[in-house]
């Protein structure tokens, strides 16, 4: 079973903020996601992966910046957090391209923008 | 573009009931159709998984089938259980598109 990892679990943070979310995949993956869930939009696609220091651009990637770093991490940053970024974030990793494999989910990290 | 569609937003029953949950997606290219289930306070997992080639998938008790003609993809359960309740996404992956596309999810609560 895939072990996807998040922290921080809950976030408050100000307007204007800075906020870095932080994921770590030990199934040796290549591909990791950042999603986000909003009532009534289901998962929508921030940014995703397929290796270290490789960075592609998903479906709502405005105000959004990642890294990955190693194999392993993943962290998504929000350099000046608004509340229109409030939300239940989600990181996941693959073995290979999304479609038609599985996505392994972390367990989210609840962010509050004030 | 790609799309998919569940318009139940929620769904109450009690046990022991029948649960249908309905699903329409479009696309152009060749479909691949997952139901990932999501339980309270935890992230979404894989339910089941179903393909052009065998239109039908089995995981739990969880029956989904695949319709080409009416572009539908249907979860249903002959007798749901109040450890059920969570809310249940239809994600449809085309052959024209790596990306997955979720459904806006529905809520299941099962009443004891």
């Amino acid at each position: 079973e895939a072990a996807v990892t998040q922290s921080p679990r809950n976030k408050v943070t100000v307007t204007g903020g800075n906020v870095t979310l932080s994921c770590r995949q030990t199934n040796s993956h290549n591909y990791m996601y950042w999603y986000r869930q909003d009532t009534g939009h289901g998962l929508r696609l921030i940014h995703y992966s397929y290796g270290a220091g490789n960075l592609q651009i998903g479906d709502v990637p405005d105000g959004y910046k990642a890294t990955r770093t190693t194999q392993e991490d993943f962290f998504l940053l929000l350099e000046l957090a608004s509340p229109s970024q409030t939300s239940l974030y989600f990181c996941a990793s693959s073995v290979d391209r999304a479609s038609g494999n599985t996505l392994y989910f972390g367990e989210g990290s609840r962010l509050i923008v004030v | 573009g790609d799309s998919v569609t569940q318009m139940q937003g929620q769904v109450t029953l009690s046990e022991d009931d029948f649960l249908f949950i309905n699903c329409t997606y479009s696309t152009t290219w060749y479909p691949t159709l997952f139901w990932y289930v999501q339980y309270p306070g935890e992230g979404p997992q894989l339910l089941l998984k179903v393909t052009t080639a065998n239109n039908k998938g089995i995981s739990r008790g969880f029956e989904a089938t695949y319709d080409k003609r009416t572009t539908s993809f249907h979860l249903q359960k002959a007798s749901v259980q109040e450890s059920d309740s969570a809310v249940y996404y239809c994600v449809l992956s085309s052959s024209g598109s790596w990306q997955l596309i979720f459904g806006s999810g529905t809520q299941l609560t099962v009443m004891p």
